[in-house]
């Protein structure tokens, strides 16, 4: 069955880095590519960006850019995210997701558990 | 970034009524729009890819329809276990953008 396990939650204080992983378990990891998006409490989901777990070849949303790295370890079937220069709006649950295409349409199938992350000082 | 907007923000239905809960793109996005179900506390998940298309596993009383820029989700015969938010999606571009969500009783 396939699965994506994440890292436990987090607590940081603004200013810090957080990076997270993603564990694919059930699945070949390099067949498919990586989301990385968050939901802050009450909000929309919202991408962050994107890995081809494959090249390692990488995209991330221009709101994130230059705080955000996505990187993954093959050899472990690991995808990771870190967010740095934290700040209190940060807080939020950060998700792994399967990039998937069913019928030749692209969606999210398969989703971590999620990461809680605070930013509090 | 293609903003994607939904209507209603919220709603309440009875059991075995029906809703439709619309999805609306700032720009033309052709069919790729997905819809998901989020339950409080828990992932995301998919229901309908390719603005049609029944991801498997999800009952047939979910219908979802629309191209280009207007989009509908259409549940019927509701059930108490359909509260939930749902979230349209459009993947035409990177970055994908999400709906600010529609949240559904079940009365």
């Amino acid at each position: 069955q396939v699965h994506l396990v994440q890292s436990g939650a987090e607590v940081k204080k603004p200013g810090a880095s957080v990076k997270i992983s993603c564990k694919a378990l059930g699945y070949t990891f390099t067949n498919s590519a990586m989301y990385w998006v968050r939901q802050a409490p009450g909000q929309r989901p919202e991408c962050m960006g994107w890995i081809n777990t494959g090249t390692g070849d990488t995209k991330y949303s221009q709101k994130f850019q230059g705080r955000v790295s996505i990187t993954r370890d093959t050899s472990a079937s690991t995808a990771y995210m870190e967010l740095s220069s934290l700040r209190p709006e940060d807080t939020a649950v950060y998700s792994c997701a399967r990039d998937w295409y069913s019928s030749g349409w692209r969606t999210m199938d398969v989703w971590g558990q999620g990461t809680t992350v605070i930013v509090s000082s | 970034d293609i903003q994607m907007t939904q209507s209603p923000s919220s709603l309440s239905a009875s059991v075995g009524g029906r809703v439709t809960i619309t999805c609306r793109a700032s720009q033309t996005i052709s069919k790729s729009l997905n819809w998901y179900q989020q339950k409080v506390g828990k992932a995301p998940k998919v229901l309908i890819y390719g603005a049609s298309g029944l991801q498997g596993g999800v009952p047939s009383r979910f219908r979802g329809s629309g191209s280009g820029t207007d989009f509908t989700l259409t549940i019927s015969s509701l059930q108490p276990e359909d509260s939930a938010t749902y979230y349209c999606q459009q993947s035409y571009t990177f970055p994908v953008t999400f709906g600010q969500g529609t949240r559904l009783e079940i009365k």
